[in-house]
């Protein structure tokens, strides 16, 4: 049972290139996000997905773009990337959202370096 | 304003010894909350959900406090292997906001 994949797990960019952190999970969720983590600043909801088709803004959207491109896959794209976005990305899903909210799954994380 | 505040620690403490972390959240509309775990460079994963009749999992408790909107986890006869990093999780809207952590290291 794979549960939540995330591709690529490591990655180095210059600044100002894009690329696009690839989510998918397994589960049958409904509900899908993305985080980011930093020293001392805890994991921060950049985007989520409460269902197919809809997605929406968290606490730092602004840099990033994403899409829910069915009920499985959920990416997050940087179009150019900064140092400001070095960070550890996670993927993560759930069977709903709000007051359903249950546990989430994440992946297991992608090491972004911007250079 | 963050919305959910834990002290960050770390707690050091030995093999045995019962230790308890807070955590305050700001959004009184909050109706989920949980505790996660998170290994050193792993992802986080649930150890528990709080309810607000508190629960038990174990040599783990989580107590609620709606009026004071605060969490609470205990942990009691500590061991080596939950050492990690605690996690004070609340809904917001219709996502999960979560707090910094607190770190927790067990030593024999």
């Amino acid at each position: 049972n794979a549960g939540v994949t995330q591709t690529p797990k490591f990655q180095v960019l210059k600044t100002g290139q894009s690329m696009t952190l690839q989510c998918a999970q397994d589960m049958n969720h409904n509900s899908m996000y993305w985080y980011r983590q930093d020293p001392g600043m805890g994991l921060r909801l950049i985007y989520y997905s409460a269902s197919e088709g809809t997605t929406d803004k968290g606490e730092v959207p602004n840099g990033y773009n994403v899409s829910r491109l069915n009920k499985r896959e959920f990416s997050l794209r940087l179009e150019s990337a900064a140092p400001s976005q070095t960070s550890v990305y996670f993927c993560a899903s759930s069977r709903n959202s709000g007051r359903a909210t249950g546990e989430l799954f994440f992946g297991e994380g992608s090491r972004l370096t911007v250079l | 304003r963050k919305e959910v505040e834990q002290d960050p620690g770390p707690f050091n403490v030995p093999e045995g010894a019962t230790v308890a972390f807070n955590c305050t959240y700001s959004n009184s509309a909050s109706q989920s909350f949980f505790w996660y775990r998170q290994d050193c460079r792993k992802e986080p994963k649930l150890l528990m959900s709080v309810y607000s009749s508190g629960n038990e999992d174990g040599r783990f408790t989580a107590q609620l406090n709606r009026a004071s909107q605060y969490i609470s986890l205990l942990i009691r006869d500590s061991k080596l292997s939950d050492s990690a990093t605690y996690l004070c999780v609340a809904s917001a809207g219709t996502a999960l906001i979560f707090g910094k952590g607190t770190t927790l290291s067990v030593s024999s």
